[in-house]
């Protein structure tokens, strides 16, 4: 198994392009989950889906969408770049366990660096 | 709302002392616990978990916590440091976000470095 994979790892953009982050699992989990990282301020949730056709906010859900058209994608993007939107994205997954997830161990993708100028 | 604070963003020890990392959380309800750990360049991977089973959780690489209801604790400790243990560290509480699912929500880290 590649478990959860992203691309690209690095990515430049100026302000006001448009991009769209990748992610993948092969592991047939339901949940799936977009974070941003930035220095000094551990990972905050942007989007998640609990299935194919569901997604829904997290902490910090503006100036990104997402669609989940399969179990396996869930692609990020950012429609009008802003240099906030420099950070570390993080996709990850999950099995849905039991008490919707309550307890479910999340799979991190290695991440996509990316710098708006 | 459920919450994590970790104390220190930065932590150094010496290879071969202990490693004692810190955290405490905010929680009406029974928490749920987890401490990550985020080798330099590299996503996150699950270090441990408290699911209410045991209060001494023992993870991988000989890591441990212990979940302290009366001190609304789950510090992570090791024994021992080794080299290899340089990483960021992150605890994080199990969530409700809506329609009954549940999310992370993560403290801001504390970097931990081993002094040879």
């Amino acid at each position: 198994n590649a478990g959860v994979t992203q691309t690209p790892k690095f990515r430049i953009l100026k302000i006001g392009q448009s991009m769209t982050l990748q992610c993948a699992q092969d592991m047939n989990h339901n949940y799936m989950y977009w974070y941003r990282q930035d220095p000094g301020m551990g990972l905050k949730l942007i989007y998640y889906s609990v299935g194919a056709g569901i997604t829904d906010k997290g902490e910090v859900p503006n100036g990104y969408n997402v669609s989940r058209s399969t179990t396996e994608d869930f692609p990020l993007r950012l429609e009008l770049a802003a240099p906030s939107q420099t950070s570390v994205y993080f996709c990850a997954s999950s099995h849905d366990g039991v008490a919707g997830g309550r307890t479910d161990t999340q799979y991190f993708g290695p991440g996509t660096r990316l710098t708006v100028l | 709302a459920q919450s994590v604070t970790q104390l220190g963003s930065h932590v150094s020890v010496s290879e071969g002392a202990l490693v004692l990392l810190r955290c405490n959380y905010s929680s009406s309800v029974p928490p749920y616990l987890f401490w990550y750990v985020q080798y330099p360049n590299q996503g996150l991977q699950l270090l441990l978990k408290y699911t209410s089973a045991a209060t001494l959780v023992k993870g991988i690489n000989g890591f441990e916590a212990e979940f302290k209801k009366s001190e609304t604790s789950f510090h992570l400790t090791k024994p021992s440091a080794h080299m290899s243990d340089a990483a960021e560290y992150f605890c994080a509480v199990s969530v409700v976000q809506g329609a009954g699912s549940y999310q992370l929500t993560f403290g801001k880290g504390t970097k931990l470095s081993v002094i040879p």
